[in-house]
């Protein structure tokens, strides 16, 4: 059974700064991970998707990184700004592309 | 939100009583699931569709029915709401991308259900 874990659950920054958000996974049997962000009270908002071929993927700001092998993915977010300030979930697709989540990383830029 | 949409947004109901939530999607997607978000908890799967009239359980499925008679639809029924079943229902679609198995998950707005 796929588990996700992401690390830390809680993370405060100032305003700024570069940060990175750790997701992993226990099967590497990935078709692809995806990164989303959650608002408060709001839906899952698609970030990135990398694919399992894929070693990087940039859009704006973001960089979501995926090793494979070690079981592992990192988002890094660039010069953090306070509407960056949400929750930041992985998960990674199982059969009939199933969803396994981790429980998400609590991110709060402090301007 | 990729043409999602989710129906009540909100809604409070008496234990015992059966509910209804609603998932339409535009695109005629074949892939539709409902999750459960709750604290300590994160995102679960309740039950998925792969088709019209095929569906199938997930990892928290007791309590729960669905159905699915055409493409845009999918339904999530709680047969007797419970108190446990206080939650918020996520509705997703699974859209594939060029290059083999590859897909991409778009989610609604969320469905906030109060069993008292």
């Amino acid at each position: 059974k796929q588990e996700v874990t992401q690390i830390p659950a809680a993370l405060s920054v100032p305003e700024g700064e570069n940060l990175v958000l750790n997701c992993s996974f226990t099967d590497s049997a990935i078709y692809n991970l995806q990164w989303f962000r959650q608002d408060p009270g709001k839906g899952l908002t698609s970030l990135l998707l990398i694919q399992s071929s894929q070693r990087e993927q940039t859009s704006g700001r973001l960089n979501a990184s995926l090793d494979k092998s070690s079981g592992r993915s990192t988002l890094y977010i660039a010069a953090s700004q306070p509407g960056d300030s949400a929750t930041y979930l992985c998960a990674v697709p199982g059969s009939n592309y199933k969803l396994t989540f981790g429980k998400g990383t609590l991110l709060t830029v402090n301007p | 939100d990729a043409g999602i949409t989710q129906s009540p947004r909100h809604k409070v109901t008496e234990t015992g009583t059966p509910v209804t939530l609603r998932c339409h999607q535009t695109e005629n997607h074949r892939y539709m699931y409902w999750y459960r978000q709750d604290p300590g908890h994160g995102l679960r799967l309740i039950h998925y569709s792969y088709g019209v009239k095929d569906t199938d359980k997930g990892e928290v499925s007791d309590g729960y029915s669905v159905s699915r008679s055409k493409t845009e639809d999918f339904l999530l029924t709680l047969e007797s709401a419970t108190s446990s079943q206080t939650s918020v229902y996520f509705c997703a679609i699974s859209v594939r991308r060029t290059g083999g198995g590859n897909t991409e998950a778009f989610f609604g707005q969320g469905t906030r259900l109060t069993v008292v």
